[in-house]
């Protein structure tokens, strides 16, 4: 069965350290590849996707992330992090050959000042 | 554009109360879906819309639920007879004209957090 998983459900770091945050895959061919990020009381917004090509691409508010298809995953990275970056980060699947999609649990990002 | 737009924003009723949740698409965006988010289950998808037909109702969780698309920009979530297990957020979200949802660019609302006493 396709699944995302999201090994960390909290991680703190402080202000202006890198952060790198975890995500996993099981699905037999290369998917579409997601992450959203969530503020309390807000809905999704997307942050960067993959869906072919470089495997590190570039996002929005500084984040990027690496599809390492020998390790099923698809790594959020920023080199340093802000105070307004805490918020809930989910990575998403959408698998191709089933025309399903999947979000992962999710991991609550607080940020030390 | 205003993004996708939801209402109410927060919905308290009682149980066995119908409840209707509504939601406005991005204008040109074909592709609709209707997610619930709790903190023991995460974000589940109910059901995706695309070109207003319902294409993929199998998170629906039972017959309480229905969703309609009557139009390319409303759509409704309803839940009757509504129980406290039903509370909940629940998202819509517009997606970028693919047919494939696989591959769907979504863009949510901000959500309706409803309570069910």
């Amino acid at each position: 069965a396709q699944s995302v998983t999201q090994p960390d459900i909290h991680i703190t770091v402080s202000e202006g350290a890198s952060l790198e945050l975890r995500c996993n895959y099981s699905y037999g061919a290369t998917p579409y590849l997601f992450w959203y990020v969530q503020s309390p009381g807000q809905g999704l917004q997307l942050l960067l996707k993959y869906f072919s090509g470089d495997t590190l691409v570039q996002g929005i508010k500084g984040f990027e992330a690496e599809f390492k298809r020998s390790q099923s995953s698809f790594n959020l990275r920023k080199p340093s992090v802000h105070w307004s970056d805490a918020a809930e980060y989910f990575c998403a699947v959408g698998a191709r050959n089933f025309n399903k999609f999947y979000f992962g649990s999710g991991t609550k990002l607080n940020v030390k000042p | 554009d205003a993004g996708v737009i939801q209402s109410p924003r927060h919905e308290v009723t009682e149980m066995g109360q119908e409840v209707t949740l509504r939601c406005k698409p991005i204008s040109g965006h074909n592709s609709l879906f209707w997610y619930r988010q709790t903190m023991m289950r995460g974000l589940e998808l109910l059901i995706y819309f695309n070109n207003n037909v319902p294409i993929d109702d199998s998170g629906m969780p039972e017959d309480r639920f229905s969703a309609k698309m009557p139009n390319a920009s409303f759509s409704t979530l309803k839940i009757q007879p509504s129980e406290p297990r039903d509370s909940a957020v629940y998202f819509c979200a517009s997606g970028t004209d693919e047919l494939l949802l696989a591959k769907n660019i979504q863009y949510f609302g901000a959500g309706t957090r409803l309570s069910v006493l």
